[in-house]
């Protein structure tokens, strides 16, 4: 299995402009979660979907923050526009329900 | 009081020492509790769950909770450079799913050869 699948891994953009992550999680699997890790605030769930449905976007901190799942192998966060305090690394992860969340490799979002 | 909390670090252990990780956590709903384990530059990777008070062990590392005082712990026993990582403690309310794991910020551990 190839895992969860993350892009791009690595971004750096000007303020202002549009961010669109991708995520492509394990075949089979049903939960898919948007993590944000910063070394302040460490890893902090921003959204979980369930069968494609957003359950929680509790954790998106503000309007700026998107996500959908469009499909079972498909889910985009998009953050419009962007600022430098959004630069943190992004993982997308999914769970099949038996107590393993496996991540994705992450991406790496610089805001300049 | 933060959800969870953990020492930062930075852990330092010569090689073949037992580390332990220790966490704590606020939520007395808190039903099942994980380990997980981060290279620099990595992803977090589960090493263990815990349910259930007492210990769990699975190979050299052993996670040990008690529900009474709100923490679990992790033992690395024959610790290895390989083991050099940072380690997140996560809670979760619900006993089943994974739904909205809660993280500490981890602790550092360095294993010295």
């Amino acid at each position: 299995d190839a895992g969860v699948i993350q892009s791009p891994r690595h971004e750096v953009t000007e303020m202002g402009q549009e961010v669109t992550l991708r995520c492509k999680p394990i075949s089979g699997h049903n939960s898919l979660f948007w993590y944000r890790q910063t070394m302040m605030r460490g890893l902090e769930l921003l959204i979980y979907f369930n069968n494609n449905v957003p359950i929680d976007d509790s954790g998106m901190p503000e309007d700026r923050f998107s996500a959908k799942m469009p499909n079972a192998s498909f889910s985009t966060l998009k953050i419009q526009p962007s600022e430098p305090r959004d630069s943190a690394v992004y993982f997308c992860a999914s769970d099949s329900g038996i107590n393993t969340i496996y991540f994705g490799e992450g991406s790496w979002l610089t805001v300049v | 009081q933060k959800e969870v909390e953990q020492n930062s670090g930075p852990l330092s252990v010569p090689e073949g020492a037992i580390a332990s990780l220790n966490c704590t956590y606020s939520d007395r709903g808190s039903q099942s509790f994980f380990w997980y384990r981060q290279y620099s530059g990595k992803s977090p990777e589960l090493i263990m769950f815990i349910y259930s008070n007492g210990d769990k062990e699975d190979g050299r590392f052993t996670a040990q909770l008690n529900k009474a005082s709100q923490y679990v712990s992790l033992l690395i026993r024959d610790s290895q450079p390989s083991d050099s990582a940072t380690y997140l403690c996560a809670v979760n309310r619900s006993g089943g799913s994974n739904y909205k794991l809660t993280f500490g910020k981890g602790t550092l551990l360095t294993v010295n050869p």
